[in-house]
């Protein structure tokens, strides 16, 4: 079955760390740029990380600069992001989705998240 | 950053409605422009990628439109399955931003 699948989650004091990681199935995952978003619940879906195929090549959002790292290890088919200095803001379910490159008709390349996981939840509090 | 609106930030509408959201991009970005289905629990999922390309799988009730700044999604028929709520994303440069998102509930 084609399938991300999260894990890491949970509760951590502020200040704390947590690593997540992502699992994928069903796909060459090495052929895939993978994306970390973030939503707390109720409101809109955040960009926060993004990684290059080969690993060689990473992005963050301006939130967390500094304090996340995403990484990724592709024999075991796996994303990872590390994330230090968590804060209450950092709250949030944390999706990892992949990213497929199109067409189109002018032959121009575009992109897409077109798949995702079902998310893990992180909870930072006293 | 390139900021995303979207409009309305809710309706209420009924199945077999027609429905059009509205998305627009602070700067122009031309054809990049992906819209996404989230129903409530649930991861979101691809609809349209290229303004007005329509993913694999997904009903062709759904379509796309516009470049440059202003984008729409029309849903031409509205079914149970469609009450969710509906966000626009710019894959035009990092960040990749997303529009606030529109809820679609039962009127």
């Amino acid at each position: 079955e084609v399938q991300l699948v999260e894990s890491g989650g949970g509760l951590v004091q502020p200040g704390g760390s947590l690593r997540l990681s992502c699992v994928a199935s069903g796909f060459t995952f090495s052929t895939y740029w993978m994306h970390w978003v973030r939503q707390v619940p109720g409101k809109g879906l955040v960009w926060v990380s993004s990684i290059n195929s080969d690993g060689t090549s990473t992005d963050y959002a301006d939130s967390v600069k500094g304090r996340f790292t995403i990484s990724r290890d592709n024999a075991k088919n796996t994303l990872y992001v590390q994330m230090n200095s968590l804060r209450a803001g950092d709250t949030a379910v944390y999706y990892c989705a992949r990213d497929s490159f199109y067409y189109d008709s002018d032959g121009y390349q575009h992109d897409a998240f077109d798949m995702w996981g079902q998310g893990t939840m992180v909870t930072v509090s006293s | 950053d390139i900021q995303m609106t979207q409009s309305p930030s809710s309706l209420s509408a009924s199945v077999g409605d027609r429905v059009t959201i509205t998305c627009r991009a602070s700067q122009s970005i031309s054809s990049y422009l992906n819209w996404y289905q989230q129903r409530p629990g649930k991861a979101p999922k691809l609809l349209i990628y290229a303004a007005s390309s329509l993913q694999s799988g997904v009903p062709s009730r759904f379509s796309g439109s516009g470049s440059g700044t202003d984008f729409t999604l029309t849903i031409s028929s509205l079914q149970p399955d469609d009450f969710a709520t509906y966000y626009c994303q710019q894959s035009y440069t990092t960040p990749r931003t997303f529009g606030p998102g529109t809820k679609v509930d039962l009127q």
